[in-house]
Order: structure tokens, then sequence, then C-alpha cells
């Protein structure tokens, strides 16, 4: 057990749909990372959270939004969602805001129908 | 290119064996390269991780050897056992992004 959890661990919806997912890092650690996992592309980095600020963009698609609250827990927003946002979703945290040493979550499984 | 070629994409090797997973990369501005390691269902683990200013690093029974001048780097796991049957990714670091390979499933029989 890594000590960052994730809600839910499944969601099934529709496309056209909005859904939120949520982490909670570590107890003491500062950064949220979120990642997509899918067959075709990989682990893919969206976007990093320091301490409440957004701190490192990647893949993340306009649809697609995050915040890191005062309590330094996460949620990533999906919206207008399409087949193909179908995968897994991976909140990590670390200590710090080097990317290194990330614990990751279990997970929330998307399938947009 | 911000990309991490990972290979081969499956391996299987007898318990004890060591396997040898490799990845190449083209950009020299990445500067720490982790291993991570994730079973079916879970998320995925820190396993090992090296800096390009050295060569060779072991954590266990895991070692990782960096070449920096093929911008190549491996991961071996001695005395290789049937619970190290999982996926493993290597992973670098460019402009505060961590990019990952593709994976290798490896399969450890008993």
């Amino acid at each position: 057990d890594s000590g960052v959890t994730q809600t839910p661990k499944h969601l099934i919806t529709a496309t056209g749909q909005r859904v939120t997912l949520r982490c909670s890092p570590r107890s003491g650690d500062l950064s949220v990372y979120w990642y997509q996992q899918s067959l075709d592309q990989g682990l893919q980095f969206l976007i990093q959270y320091y301490n409440g600020e957004e701190r490192a963009k990647g893949n993340i698609l306009e649809r697609f939004s995050a915040q890191q609250f005062p309590d330094l827990h996460s949620e990533l927003n999906l919206s207008s969602l399409e087949l193909g946002d179908s995968a897994l979703y991976f909140c990590a945290s670390s200590p710090r805001d080097s990317q290194e040493t990330q614990y990751f979550g279990p997970g929330t499984r998307l399938l947009v129908l | 290119q911000q990309q991490v070629k990972q290979s081969p994409q499956s391996l299987i090797v007898q318990k004890g064996g060591i396997p040898i997973i490799n990845c190449a990369y083209e950009n020299t501005a990445f500067d720490y390269f982790p291993w991570y390691q994730q079973f079916p269902g879970k998320g995925p683990a820190l396993l090992i991780a090296i800096r390009p200013d050295v060569s060779e690093k072991k954590e266990g029974r895991f070692t990782i050897s960096f070449n920096k001048s093929a911008k190549q780097f491996s991961l071996h796991i001695m005395d290789s056992q049937p619970g190290d049957s999982a996926t493993y990714f290597c992973a670098a670091r460019w402009e505060d992004k961590i990019i990952f390979g593709k994976g290798t499933r490896l399969h450890i029989l008993p």
C-alpha cells in the first residue's frame, strides 16, 4: 500500500458526460501528479501540482482540468468525454516538486460507453 | 525526440535467470532515469533510479546499467523469482515531466 488513495475505483459513464476523479496524497507529500494509462498510449503524464500550484503540464487535453486543494487532495475533472478517454487514471504523490520518488495510487478505471 | 524506447515488449525467463530490459533515448537533456514495477491491478511502484553521471546502480537483486555515450540504459534482475513477474517501465525526466517507455511484461517460470 503506497499511502495514496483514489476514488472511485471504477467509473462507467456515457460520451459527452463529465466526471471527477479524486486523489489523496501520502501524508506530508506536497506534490500530486496525474497520469493516464491506456493500452495504445502507455503511461502518459498529464499534470503536476505542488502545494496548490500547477507545477508542470504534460499531454493533458483542454477538456481535462485539475486542481489541488488547501488540504493537498487533488481532483481531475474530465469533461465532454469521448470513447477514447477510457483508460486507467493514476494519481501519484511525492514529498517535493522534483518528480523523483513518486508513490502511485491504485488508479481509477474509467469506461466511457 | 521526447521518447524512451523500451524493449522487449515481453520476456519469459526461467527462475534463477537474469532478465534484461533495455531502454534507449535521444534527448541528452534527460537528467533522471527511474524504473517502475507494476503488478496487475496495481499502480506502478518505483524500483530503482539512476542519474546520468553514474554508470551502474544496484539495489538488492536489481541493477541499472547506464551508458551515457550510447544513450542506453538497462535493468537486470539477478536470481529472478516468480514473484518478479510484472510489467516493468523505464522512464526519464525532461523539463519536470516523467516520460515512460511502453513497458515490458516479464514472466518468470517456476
